[in-house]
């Protein structure tokens, strides 16, 4: 089983419905973050967490929202998708900052029309 | 915002040839990353540099981070299918008041066989 597992894998939804993507992981650790990737423009950050009771926001994080539930949980909501947010959303766990390696789960693509 | 950009963003040689792929930014890092990723899969780490000039080997793979610590290379020596993949480096500047990755645009490799 994966250390950092993400559901759904694929999603098809329409402009102005609310979805939740779901991040769970078995590595212990407290750092958690959510990037979206789209071509040519490598992975950006949308939120990140250092703990459960943290939450930051990154470079994107307009139209989306986060919940910590615990620390092995991490879900990323679009209140009201819209097309420009189609794209592969990646999970990530770190232990550390500072040259932290980060573990990616398989992605979530989302598409919306 | 720090940027990373990678060149080329795409590459495509045959099985054997040699091949440098590029991470630079105006911006100094503490330490640099790079990750691959294959399809339907989150990117994986190869290596982290964190001195200026540093130099380290990873079996065909080279990685050298610049004496200014503001970019990156990556060298394969006769490529193989199974370095197929997207690469991405990521600059650490936690260091300078930043906690978080900046991932560069990605360079897509494809090895012909």
């Amino acid at each position: 089983d994966a250390d950092v597992t993400q559901t759904p894998r694929n999603r098809i939804t329409k402009t102005g419905k609310r979805i939740m993507l779901e991040c769970s992981q078995t590595k212990g650790h407290d750092r958690m973050y959510w990037y979206r990737q789209d071509p040519g423009l490598g992975l950006r950050l949308i939120y990140y967490s250092f703990d459960v009771k943290d939450i930051n926001k990154g470079e994107i994080s307009d139209g989306y929202s986060v919940s910590r539930q615990a620390q092995a949980k991490f879900s990323l909501s679009l209140e009201s998708a819209i097309p420009n947010q189609t794209a592969l959303y990646f999970c990530a766990t770190s232990e550390l900052a500072n040259t932290g390696e980060l573990f990616f789960g398989e992605g979530s693509r989302l598409t919306v029309l | 915002t720090q940027l990373l950009e990678q060149s080329p963003q795409f590459l495509s040689i045959q099985e054997g040839e040699n091949l440098t792929v590029y991470c630079n930014s105006s911006s100094v890092f503490s330490s640099l990353q790079w990750y691959r990723q294959e399809p339907g899969e989150g990117p994986v780490l190869l290596v982290t540099v964190v001195t200026g000039g540093e130099v380290k080997k990873l079996k065909r793979l080279t990685f050298q981070f610049g004496d200014a610590r503001k970019d990156s290379s990556l060298h394969i020596t006769a490529a193989q299918p199974g370095d197929t993949g997207l690469y991405l480096c990521a600059g650490d500047a936690s260091n300078f008041g930043n906690e978080k990755l900046t991932f560069g645009t990605g360079t897509r490799l494809t090895i012909i066989p």
